[in-house]
């Protein structure tokens, strides 16, 4: 059964901490995005990569790392130097111009 | 600035009658649209989409029009379940390659059996 996987559901960072959230696709999608979700604010783009080994910023990376060594994965780092990164994540994969596919999502708190 | 703009944050309407979901955009270079449902702690899912050589794309209850020169766009979905009650997005993207898409900022609908 194809898709994407996200994991944790729920993660919870203490202040100063950098945190990594997983992004696992077996729909051999070239391309991968990591969305944000704020209330009132809809899904917010912070990285997306086209291929392996290459990916670039979206509207709001500054705080955020990722890399894309391998087709079906592309986890996103939570560095301390985002100041609110209390949100709802997302991440998506699409093959050409098909409507993107998105994982059911990791809640990030902090404590 | 939001390049696509959903200016309903909720919408109620009754089991068995029509919803209709408003999107507006400002970018005049988007020729494709989509529409997205999700539901609570879960990730948005296709619905339905519309190129803009087109102004209308039906896909069983569920109906997108587009009005390229008011750069509106709707959907309806007829008649209304209870199952319908989520958050619904309009996106809308250019055509070709990996061109990022961009979200509105979503519509609650709720259906009231």
């Amino acid at each position: 059964d194809g898709g994407i996987t996200q994991s944790p559901k729920y993660l919870f960072r203490k202040e100063g901490q950098n945190v990594t959230l997983s992004c696992e696709q077996n729909l051999n999608h070239d391309a991968m995005y990591w969305y944000r979700q704020d209330p009132g604010q809809g899904l917010r783009l912070i990285y997306y990569s086209q291929i392996v080994n290459d990916f670039q910023k979206g509207d709001i990376a500054e705080g955020y790392s990722v890399s894309r060594e391998k087709k079906e994965s592309f986890p996103l780092t939570v560095t301390s130097a985002q100041k609110n990164p209390t949100a709802f994540y997302l991440c998506a994969s699409t093959d050409s111009n098909q409507p993107q596919h998105f994982g059911d999502g990791t809640r990030l708190s902090i404590l | 600035d939001q390049q696509v703009k959903q200016n309903s944050p909720s919408l109620s309407v009754q089991e068995g009658r029509i919803s209709i979901l408003n999107c507006d955009y400002t970018n005049s270079m988007f020729d494709y649209f989509l529409w997205y449902k999700k539901y609570p702690a879960e990730g948005p899912t296709f619905l339905i989409s519309i190129s803009s050589i087109k102004d209308k794309n039906e896909d069983g209850r569920f109906t997108v029009f587009l009005n390229k020169s008011a750069k509106h766009l709707s959907l309806h979905i007829v008649p209304s379940q209870p199952g319908d009650s989520a958050v619904y997005f309009c996106a809308a993207k250019f055509t070709g390659g990996y061109q990022k898409v961009t979200f509105g900022t979503g519509t609650k609908l709720q259906v009231i059996p």
